[in-house]
């Protein structure tokens, strides 16, 4: 049972480059999260989405695009990097519980 | 959500009970009480939640005051992999969008 899985691992880009970030759970959950974690710091949310069809901006979400592709993948696009954009990324899904689940994460620089 | 209150470092003696407070003085009573933790480079993991009753599983025990204001995460033999850093997380369980708001949380050090 793989949980959430998030991809790439680890990823360099150079200041305006853009990316994405992929994410798919198989728990059948109906919503998904994309956080960052900055260094020392909690993690703050950026967007998330409540079911298929629909997402919403969380704290910090500006500089960045989400797709709810299906129920499975949630993906996260930074159209043009900054180096402000240099965090760790966490994607977690919820059941009706609001119990979250997290991905291993994804290490970006942004040079 | 409710703001809660936590000391940023614990440690405790491997073997031994880690007692992790958290205050949460303005909790409204659909509130529940979440706990996390982030091993290093890991992703949080959930670890237990409860209303208003003390709440049990496998990996720890919650107690929750009467009045709710504050509650206790116990983790009853604390080994060195449970050095982490902890969140206390007060919120309402709605059916969707359930977005958590993680503050500094607790950084437990776990020593032989």
């Amino acid at each position: 049972n793989a949980g959430v899985t998030q991809t790439p691992k680890f990823q360099v880009l150079k200041t305006g480059q853009s990316m994405t970030l992929q994410c798919a759970q198989d728990m059948n959950h109906n919503s998904m999260y994309w956080y960052r974690q900055d260094p020392g710091m909690g993690l703050r949310l950026i967007y998330y989405s409540a079911s298929e069809g629909t997402t919403d901006k969380g704290e910090v979400p500006n500089g960045y695009n989400v797709s709810r592709l299906n129920k499975r993948e949630f993906s996260l696009r930074l159209e043009s990097a900054a180096p402000s954009q240099t965090s760790v990324y966490f994607c977690a899904s919820s059941s009706s519980k609001a119990i979250q689940y997290f991905g291993a994460g994804t290490r970006l620089s942004v040079l | 959500d409710a703001k809660t209150t936590q000391p940023t470092s614990m440690d405790c003696a491997e073997g031994r009970a880690a007692n992790l407070p958290c205050n949460h003085s303005t909790i409204s009573g659909n509130e529940y009480v979440y706990w996390y933790r982030q091993i290093h480079s890991q992703g949080p993991q959930y670890i237990i939640h409860g209303l208003k009753n003390n709440e049990t599983n496998e990996m720890a025990s919650l107690i929750i005051t009467e009045d709710r204001k504050s509650s206790t995460l116990i983790l009853p033999h604390a080994t060195l992999r449970d050095t982490a850093v902890y969140y206390c997380i007060v919120r309402v369980a709605r059916n969707a969008g359930n977005m958590l708001t993680f503050g500094g949380g607790t950084r437990l050090m776990v020593k032989p």
